[in-house]
């Protein structure tokens, strides 16, 4: 079974805009953590945000947020005020703390272009 | 945030030759390093995962012999592709494991294409 689920191949978001990345994944595990990476064109993978099983608050940084609904096990991305920069792939991940397994599992990523 | 290089960041080589990748955390220490690889227009899939002064954990399906990974210090970890084929052509990202709770930071990248 997938354990991270992007179900957008891709998005266009007209510039200054908000757009949502929508995230859902499969875990039994109680302690967890989910993260977003944006991937340019170059390749590097850059980390936006993280949000822990156990916080009870939505993560924020910036102009990103995670909308974090844990009965629904979905963690979407919330970009505000969208720039040409943001142009990107994004990749939702996740790593369960009490599996033994320190790496990270990716989803299958979302390529969002910005429109001027 | 924490800094990882990678290099080279692209190299051509011809099928049947060895290529050596190199990840360097540049401030820090990682005992744990990960190697994955991202084909075109696809997610990034674990390889394996480097242990400082042990042998790696290699996922299912990645043949050992082929990828050789040496994690010699706390600061450098390698990928050895073997006898190269053009169907190991792809992008080879690596992670270090740092603190929580951002915990992986990436290099930017090798791109490697078997002729």
């Amino acid at each position: 079974a997938q354990k991270i689920t992007q179900t957008q191949p891709g998005m266009f978001v007209q510039e200054k805009e908000a757009v949502t990345l929508d995230c859902t994944y499969d875990t039994s595990d109680q302690s967890y953590g989910l993260f977003w990476y944006k991937q340019p064109s170059s390749g590097e993978m850059i980390f936006l945000i993280y949000q822990g099983s156990y916080d009870e608050q939505n993560a924020t940084e910036g102009r990103y947020s995670l909308n974090f609904q844990k009965a629904r096990k979905s963690a979407n991305l919330v970009i505000s005020a969208s720039q040409l920069g943001d142009s990107a792939m994004y990749f939702c991940a996740m790593r369960e703390h009490n599996t033994g397994r320190r790496a990270l599992t990716f989803g299958s990523g979302t390529r969002l272009q910005v429109q001027p | 945030g924490a800094v990882v290089s990678q290099h080279p960041s692209w190299v051509i080589c011809k099928s049947g030759t060895s290529v050596k990748i190199e990840c360097r955390s540049l401030d820090f220490q990682a005992t744990t390093m990960f190697w994955y690889r991202q084909f075109p227009k696809q997610s990034l899939m674990l390889m394996a995962t480097s242990n400082e002064g042990s042998k790696a954990t290699y996922e299912q399906g990645v043949e050992k012999d082929k990828f050789l990974i040496n994690h010699a210090s706390l600061t450098l970890s390698t990928l050895t592709v073997t006898s190269a084929h053009p169907e190991d052509s792809s992008f080879y990202i690596c992670s270090a494991r740092t603190a929580p709770p951002v915990e992986q930071y990436f290099g930017p990248g090798t791109r490697l294409t078997v002729t």
